[in-house]
């Protein structure tokens, strides 16, 4: 079974600073994809950035971006210029490519706090 | 707006009852999920559907049931079998396999008294 561990329970940062959170994941697939969910205090959980396996490329969405580490089984997500609105729980995600559908296997959460 | 709706965001109810918590989207997806989240152990499936009436367990099905009679519903209801119910309820929904994304509702808040 997949697992999915992030380290860090909650972090802060200054705003207009980089954050990065960890998240480490163990699995014998060769073929899956990785995600980072925003959960602002609304509850509502938010996409921030998808990452596929076979891609050697870091996926970026404007101030994130991602270090995947495919053999060291790493998924870090770097937030540039940190915003207060940035300001939530982010929940790293693994998924593999199965015909059953699109179950997600989540870590535990990071809370990230932005002050000003 | 597209979206997912779920009903009601808090709800109250004593030991020994059953609940139902509604989900709607109207995104025209196939697939539909439901998740539990308690502190500090992230999100926990509990049954997903890929097609109408058709749906399979999730990691901690015990105690829940589901239906799928319409695409746009996905009904979750608690049983008095759940032995620990009170949690926060999530359900989301995808177009496809491929991009893996899933769109979530806002959530429901369950007390058992």
């Amino acid at each position: 079974a997949q697992t999915v561990t992030q380290s860090q329970p909650e972090m802060s940062v200054q705003e207009a600073e980089t954050v990065t959170l960890s998240c480490t994941y163990d699995t014998s697939e060769s073929n899956y994809y990785l995600f980072w969910y925003k959960q602002p205090p609304s509850r509502q959980m938010i996409l921030v950035i998808r990452q596929e396996a076979y891609k050697q490329q870091n996926a970026t969405e404007n101030r994130f971006s991602v270090n995947f580490q495919k053999a060291a089984k790493s998924f870090s997500l770097k937030i540039s210029d940190s915003q207060l609105g940035d300001t939530a729980m982010y929940f790293c995600a693994f998924m593999k490519l199965w015909a059953g559908g699109n179950k997600l296997v989540f870590g535990a959460g990071t809370i990230l706090r932005v002050k000003s | 707006d597209g979206g997912i709706t779920q009903s009601p965001k808090y709800l109250f109810r004593k030991e020994g009852q059953n609940v139902t918590l509604s989900c709607e989207q109207n995104l025209n997806h196939d697939a539909m999920y439901w998740y539990r989240q308690d502190p500090g152990q992230g999100l926990r499936l509990i049954y997903y559907s890929q097609i109408v009436n058709d749906f399979q367990k999730g990691d901690i099905a015990e105690g829940y049931s589901v239906s799928r009679e319409k695409k746009e519903s996905f009904p979750l209801t608690v049983t008095s079998a759940q032995k620990n119910p009170t949690a926060f309820y999530l359900c989301a929904s995808s177009m496809d396999r491929i991009t893996g994304e899933l769109f979530f509702g806002e959530g429901s808040r369950l007390t058992v008294l």
